[in-house]
């Protein structure tokens, strides 16, 4: 139980472009849902916290206007990097709680963007 | 300061012996929770173990296990009989149950190779 999935897993676009990348809960629904960006051979960083039905709370040194989060459902949550630049190229992950005693955070399998 | 802190970089076991993988967390949240994830090279952060700040037992799931040394702020992860599959970066995380954000706060890892 518990799954995650992110699509797409890998995307490669040009720059100026928007990408679209969707989390989905599999098996549970989630009123929360985290975005975190991995830049390579580093730890993962919390964007924002995609919250069902009301806007996102970011992070500070995070641009909400370039990342755009909606979460739509309880069991969708979608990230879209608009007007992409190489700096954006990272490995975006996602995450989410079933809820209860632990809440344990249930990852997806992760985007990597790549702007050329 | 940083909340979670893994010291080792990277660390070598040879195949079937044990070995421990350093966490140290840094919170004034009475109530907290610590996880263990897996991270291969395929990018996926798969849960390994939790355990709550006021546990009385140290967390045990199979062949890892949870080190918990609360007054030294300690969370170390114990995995038995290493595996070649279990050669990944290993990310310690801490939530914050206080804030009631439920967002992971993540170690800089430790890389784990398992030698045959």
């Amino acid at each position: 139980g518990a799954v995650v999935s992110q699509h797409p897993s890998r995307v490669i676009c040009k720059s100026g472009t928007s990408v679209k990348i969707e989390c989905r809960s599999l098996d549970f629904q989630a009123t929360t849902m985290f975005w975190y960006r991995q830049f390579p051979k580093q730890s993962l960083m919390l964007m924002a916290t995609s919250n069902e039905g009301s806007k996102a709370t970011y992070e500070q040194g995070v641009e909400k206007d370039k990342f755009l989060i909606n979460h739509a459902s309880l069991t969708l949550s979608t990230l879209t990097v608009t007007s992409a630049h190489p700096e954006d190229s990272s490995f975006y992950i996602c995450s989410a709680s079933p809820g209860g005693g632990t809440d344990t955070q249930y990852f997806g399998p992760g985007t990597r963007l790549t702007v050329l | 300061a940083q909340k979670i802190t893994q010291t080792q970089p990277g660390m070598f076991v040879q195949e079937k012996e044990a070995v421990t993988l350093d966490c140290t967390y840094d919170t004034s949240d009475p109530s907290y929770g610590l996880f263990w994830y897996k991270q291969p090279s395929s990018g996926e952060m798969i849960f390994l173990i939790y355990q709550g700040s006021y546990d009385q037992q140290n967390a045990t799931e199979g062949r890892y296990s949870l080190n918990f040394q609360k007054a030294r702020k300690s969370a170390n992860l114990v995995i038995s009989a290493s595996q070649l599959g279990d050669s990944a970066m290993y990310f310690c995380a801490m939530r914050e149950d206080q804030t009631g954000a439920n967002n992971l706060f993540f170690g800089t890892g430790t890389r784990l190779t398992v030698i045959p």
